[in-house]
Order: C-alpha cells, then sequence, then structure tokens
C-alpha cells in the first residue's frame, strides 16, 4: 500500500474486555515499531520488530500488552483485561532499514483506544 | 528528567515571521534527530532529519544540530497558516541500534494571520 495503514481507527472498550489492533506496513518495510501517545503527549515507544522477530518489547507497559508480527508483516498489538490508563492512541510505523541504519519512521494514523 | 524537553507553547507566530522551537536531549551519544509535524487527530509526519552538527536546509525548513550543548532546533521561515501544527522533536539514544525513538511532548504552534 501507499502508507501504514491501521485498523480499526477507533476503538471503545469497556474495562476489561480483549482489544487487538492491526498495523500493515508499508510493502517490504523491515522495522515496525508500536508506540503510544497519550493526550498532549508525545509518543512513547512500546516495541519494535526485525521482519518477524521481536526484538525490542521494553516499552510494553505490562505483561497485559502483547504483539506479533508471525510473518513479517502485518502487525497485531493486543491488550488483554484493558484498564481506563490504556486510553490512548495507539500508533504503528514502519521503515525500510533494520540493524544499524540511520532511518526515518513513516507513522499510520493510529487506532485511537478509549476504555470505559 | 525527560530524555527530549520542548518547550510546549503555545508558540504564537504572526504570519510570514519565522518560528523558532528548540529541543534538548540527555543522552550525549544520540546519533539521529528528527522533527515531526503533528496536525490535530492527525499522525506525526516527518519534515526533517539531521545527523551532524551544523544546519540543515530543506525550503522554509532550517533544522540545527549542536551535539555539544546538546540541543537541536527548528525553524520555520515565512510561516503559514497551514503550519499550525505541534512539533515533535524525536531523538534516537545511544543505546540503540534499530531507529527506536524519544519524543519530546511537543510544541504547539499557532500562526496568526
Amino acid at each position: 500500500g501507499a502508507g501504514v495503514s491501521q485498523s480499526p481507527r477507533y476503538k471503545v472498550a469497556k474495562r476489561g474486555q480483549d482489544v487487538a489492533l492491526r498495523c500493515d506496513p508499508i510493502s517490504g518495510h523491515v522495522s515496525l515499531f508500536w508506540y503510544q501517545q497519550a493526550l498532549g503527549q508525545g509518543p512513547e515507544f512500546l516495541t519494535y520488530f526485525q521482519n518477524e522477530a521481536q526484538l525490542d518489547k521494553s516499552g510494553l507497559p505490562s505483561d497485559r500488552f502483547f504483539a506479533e508480527r508471525p510473518e513479517g508483516s502485518v502487525s497485531t498489538l493486543k491488550i488483554q483485561r484493558t484498564q481506563q490508563e490504556d486510553s490512548a492512541v495507539y500508533l504503528c510505523a514502519s521503515s525500510p532499514w533494520g540493524y544499524g541504519v540511520n532511518t526515518e519512521a513513516f507513522f499510520g494514523q493510529g487506532t485511537r483506544l478509549t476504555v470505559v | 528528567q525527560k530524555e527530549v524537553e520542548q518547550n510546549s507553547g503555545p508558540l504564537s507566530v504572526p504570519e510570514g515571521a519565522i518560528a523558532s522551537l528548540n529541543c534538548t536531549y540527555s543522552d550525549r551519544g544520540s546519533q539521529s534527530f528528527f522533527w515531526y509535524r503533528q496536525y490535530s487527530g492527525k499522525s506525526p509526519e516527518l519534515i526533517m532529519s539531521i545527523y551532524s552538527n551544523g544546519d540543515k536546509e530543506d525550503g522554509r525548513f532550517t533544522a540545527q544540530l549542536n551535539k555539544a550543548s546538546q540541543y537541536v532546533s527548528l525553524l520555520i521561515r515565512d510561516s503559514q497558516p497551514s503550519d499550525s501544527a505541534t512539533y515533535l522533536c524525536a531523538v534516537n539514544p545511544p543505546t540503540d541500534s534499530w531507529g527506536k525513538l524519544q519524543f519530546g511532548a511537543g510544541t504547539q504552534v499557532v500562526v496568526t494571520p
């Protein structure tokens, strides 16, 4: 596709519900990042994939957060037992390069998650 | 202390004037520096990248990097109402090898006609 595509654009979840957020990166991009952006703040790093390998998950806030990219393209961020503090915009970004290269990431439109 | 600091603004700039945005970072060995523009409710859009000390110009935008002082700035010349947005400074920290970014909270710019 022309850009990074995320779905759904908006998600309202009841507290305790599980949610799955999808990211379709730019075709052929090696690197895929997930970020969380709270209102009025900059994006915060969650996790990084190089192809299908999850090389960095240091930003995941708890074990309720899980991400995968099984075939090295589409990625899913799953949040179990959602809490109100999980309300944020979840941004996916991809870049063409991987390890050791200065790189520029391209962001999707994000999924706005509201937990009620 | 956050790793990347920006003035939150809003920075009010008359149309046609120069907007000057500043960003400081704490990790001295940081390698790559980026400015993203984010319109309200939209995703961040890369507008400038800079990797070495000095100035880099692209159209109406100029990025300036001073690694010794650990700051990076963005100048927007001939500001237009369409430049009204939040500008995010992002840094690739030295401990990272594959492009993870640390963002500041952003500076809101308002260009007044």
